[in-house]
């Protein structure tokens, strides 16, 4: 599977759009870009995925390069409840048992 | 709601002892994972199971670990002769692999060892 680099942490205000940035300079065409997030002491929660195309949902957006090298995941209006760990996570379309590797993360703080 | 769910969600146990917990995927997801995670970092796939069959298991999988899904249904995770090193949240999650559904993988909240 391909690797991600994310940054450890970020903090953003409450209120204002959280832009998390992922790179998957290796990434191949037959993978998907996932993002979870884990909020302290619960389990990982799916947000969104995307292939080539950006995606929306009532969680957040998803902005692919075209060159599909890095991707931005963005809060549109962060809340303190937002403050968890985001992974970033590519995984074949198919094959791999849809198994997840995650790797550590970033964590995003959102304050008042 | 029906989600994942995981018993116990502490066991604090001394080393040596053998340890089990057990997992409820949500009723109609046909694939079942296992991950554990430590401090500060990410979950690590331990295995997982399509139907009763264990597809696949992690080198992290020692011969102490064993996993079992015998109906297709709920699983158990069971760790003989636990080492301080076990200490950490075993995590479960089901998806629905086939026809509809994302794919996407449905966490449970963890059961957290700790071995003394």
């Amino acid at each position: 599977d391909a690797k991600t680099t994310q940054p450890p942490s970020m903090d953003c205000a409450e209120g204002r759009a959280a832009n998390l940035p992922c790179n998957h300079s290796t990434i191949s065409g037959n993978e998907y870009v996932y993002w979870y997030r884990q909020i302290h002491s619960q389990g990982p929660q799916y947000i969104i995925h995307g292939l080539k195309n950006n995606e929306t949902n009532e969680m957040a957006s998803l902005i692919i390069t075209e060159d599909r090298k890095s991707s931005t995941l963005i809060l549109p209006h962060a809340t303190l409840r937002d403050t968890a760990v985001y992974y970033c996570i590519v995984r074949p379309i198919t094959g791999g048992g849809n198994k997840l590797t995650f790797g550590t993360g970033t964590q995003l703080k959102v304050e008042l | 709601d029906t989600g994942v769910s995981q018993d116990p969600r502490h066991k604090i146990t001394k080393r040596g002892q053998n340890v089990t917990f057990r997992c409820d995927p949500i009723s109609e997801h046909n694939r079942l994972y296992w991950y554990r995670q430590t401090l500060g970092q990410g979950p690590e796939f331990l295995t997982y199971f399509q139907n009763e069959a264990q597809l696949e298991k992690s080198r992290l999988l020692s011969d102490r670990f064993s996993a079992e899904r015998p109906k297709g249904s709920f699983s158990t995770l069971e760790i003989q002769r636990t080492e301080q090193g076990d200490s950490a949240m075993y995590l479960c999650a089901s998806s629905l692999h086939g026809t509809s559904g994302t794919g996407e993988l449905f966490f449970g909240e963890g059961s957290r060892l700790t071995v003394l």
